[in-house]
C-alpha cells in the first residue's frame, strides 16, 4: 500500500506570496497516478492538477504541478485570496485502489 | 453540463445499514472511461475514498472497508447505489459522490456532487 505523506500541515503566506505543497509517496509511483484537489470551507473538492503535472479544465496557470518518483510538488506561484483553502493530493494503486495524502492547509499570514 | 446529487438519510442508528443514492447527469456509465466513485469527510478531516463502479460494471472497494460496502448502478435511471453495513459514530462523514474518469491518467474525480452529512448515533 502506498501512503502518502503531505507536508507542511498548515502554510501561512500572504496574497501574492509563492506556495509550494509537497506530497511524498511511501514508494515509487508512476507520475500518471498522481492527482492534486482543492477544498475550501463547506465545499467539495475540487480537481486541480492530474498526472503530476496537468492542469484540469479551467484551473488557471498559476497553479502548476511537478514531481516524479516518489516527491511531488504542488505550486502556487502567486496566492490570490480565493487559494486560501486546504490541498489534497491522490494517488491510484493496485491495492488499494485509491487514497489520499492528509492535506495542506494554505492559510492567510 | 456534468451533475450530481446524492441523497439519503442524514441520521442512522449503530448497527444499521446505510443507503446512499447518487443521482447524475450529463455523461453517461456506459461510455468507456466513466466511473462513478464514493468519497468520505469526517468532519474536519481528510478525504476517504470508499468505492468506485466503472462503465463496464467493475467494483473496486477500499481495502479496509470492503466488506461492509457495496456499489451498484442502474444505468437506466442514472443512479449509484453505495450501501455500507454494520454502521458506526465513526462513520459519521460527509458522503460524496464523483464522476471519476479513469483514461490514460488514473482514475480521477473531475465533477463533485455537494456531499451529504451523514450522523451514526442512537
Amino acid at each position: 500500500e502506498i501512503v502518502l505523506t503531505q507536508s507542511p500541515g498548515t502554510l501561512s503566506l500572504s496574497p501574492g506570496e509563492r506556495a509550494t505543497l509537497s506530497c511524498r509517496a511511501s514508494q515509487t509511483m508512476s507520475s500518471r497516478y498522481l492527482h492534486w484537489y482543492q477544498q475550501k470551507p463547506g465545499q467539495a473538492p475540487r480537481l486541480l492538477i492530474y498526472g503530476a503535472s496537468r492542469r484540469a479544465n479551467g484551473i488557471p496557470d498559476r497553479f502548476s504541478g511537478s514531481g516524479s518518483g516518489t516527491d511531488f510538488t504542488l505550486t502556487i506561484s502567486s496566492l490570490e485570496p480565493e487559494d486560501f483553502a486546504v490541498y489534497y493530493c491522490q494517488q491510484y494503486g493496485s491495492s488499494p485502489p485509491q487514497t489520499f495524502g492528509q492535506g495542506t492547509k494554505v492559510e492567510i499570514k | 453540463q456534468v451533475t450530481l446529487r446524492e441523497s439519503g438519510p442524514a441520521l442512522v442508528k449503530p448497527t444499521q445499514t446505510l443507503t446512499l443514492t447518487c443521482n447524475f447527469s450529463g455523461f453517461s456509465l456506459t461510455t468507456r472511461a466513466m466511473c462513478v466513485s464514493w468519497i468520505r469527510q469526517p468532519p474536519g478531516k481528510a478525504l476517504e475514498w470508499l468505492a468506485r463502479i466503472d462503465w463496464d460494471d467493475d467494483k473496486y472497494y477500499s481495502t479496509s472497508l470492503r466488506t461492509r460496502l457495496t456499489i451498484s448502478r442502474d444505468t437506466s435511471k442514472n443512479q449509484v447505489v453505495l450501501t455500507m453495513t454494520n454502521m458506526d459514530p465513526a462513520d459519521t462523514a460527509t458522503y460524496y459522490c464523483a464522476r471519476t474518469i479513469y483514461d490514460d491518467y488514473a482514475p480521477r474525480h473531475d465533477y463533485w456532487g455537494q456531499g451529504t452529512l451523514v450522523t451514526v448515533s442512537s
